[in-house]
């Protein structure tokens, strides 16, 4: 049974930091690993979809990498700012769940950026 | 384009009432699936429809259903309803739903039971 977790649960920077955030699963059978972003009380914002034969995604800030042999994900946010605090959270499309579009979520990082 | 939308935002129902969730997919995408989130359980998977059709489900009760239109819009139904069935209720779309396509999350019907 696939499960995911994220590290840490919880991150407070100061603006302009460099940061990562992990993710692991345990079974490297994946079809896709997405990233997004859920601001208090509202529904989830897809930052990065990263397919199973890919390495990484770019998108403006953000970096995701994949290594599916070791069942790793990490989101590098490049040069934070207050107005990336929010909840990240990983999911992945598995060999499980056979080609269909149920995700299995992580329990999420809740990020703090200080001004 | 316009986004996944959800209907109503807000609902506070009784134990042992019944209630209908409403999601509208992006235009042309044809896979929605559901998922409930709560503080203790996090995010998990209730179903998914494709073309009218439940292709996967979760491990939830039968109290828990759904169906999906053939303009691809989905509701999903919880009947008698319990004090641990408030959470926030989100849907998502994809165009096909497999493993190449990116899910997009609708805001979310927040649901309270007392």
């Amino acid at each position: 049974k696939q499960e995911v977790t994220q590290i840490p649960a919880a991150l407070s920077v100061p603006e302009g930091e460099n940061l990562v955030l992990n993710c692991s699963f345990t079974d490297s059978a994946i079809y896709n690993l997405q990233w997004f972003r859920q601001d208090p009380g509202k529904g989830l914002t897809s930052l990065l979809l990263i397919q199973s034969s890919q390495r990484e995604q770019t998108s403006g800030r953000l970096n995701a990498s994949l290594d599916k042999s070791s069942g790793r994900s990490t989101l590098y946010i490049a040069a934070s700012q207050p107005g990336d605090s929010a909840t990240y959270l990983c999911a992945v499309n598995d060999h499980g769940s056979s080609n269909t579009g149920k995700l299995i979520f992580g329990q999420g990082t809740t990020l703090q950026v200080k001004p | 384009k316009a986004g996944v939308t959800q209907t109503p935002r807000y609902l506070i129902k009784t134990r042992g009432q019944q209630v209908t969730l409403s999601c509208s997919p992006i235009s042309g995408h044809r896979s929605v699936s559901w998922y409930q989130q709560t503080p203790g359980q996090g995010l998990q998977f209730l179903f998914e429809y494709f073309s009218e059709t439940q292709r996967n489900k979760g491990n939830f009760p039968g109290r828990f259903s759904g169906r999906q239109f053939s303009n691809s819009r989905s509701e999903m139904n919880v009947s008698t309803l319990e004090l641990g069935d408030s959470a926030l209720y989100l849907c998502a779309s994809s165009f096909l739903g497999g493993g190449t396509d990116t899910q997009y999350f609708g805001p979310g019907t927040r649901l309270t039971v007392l």
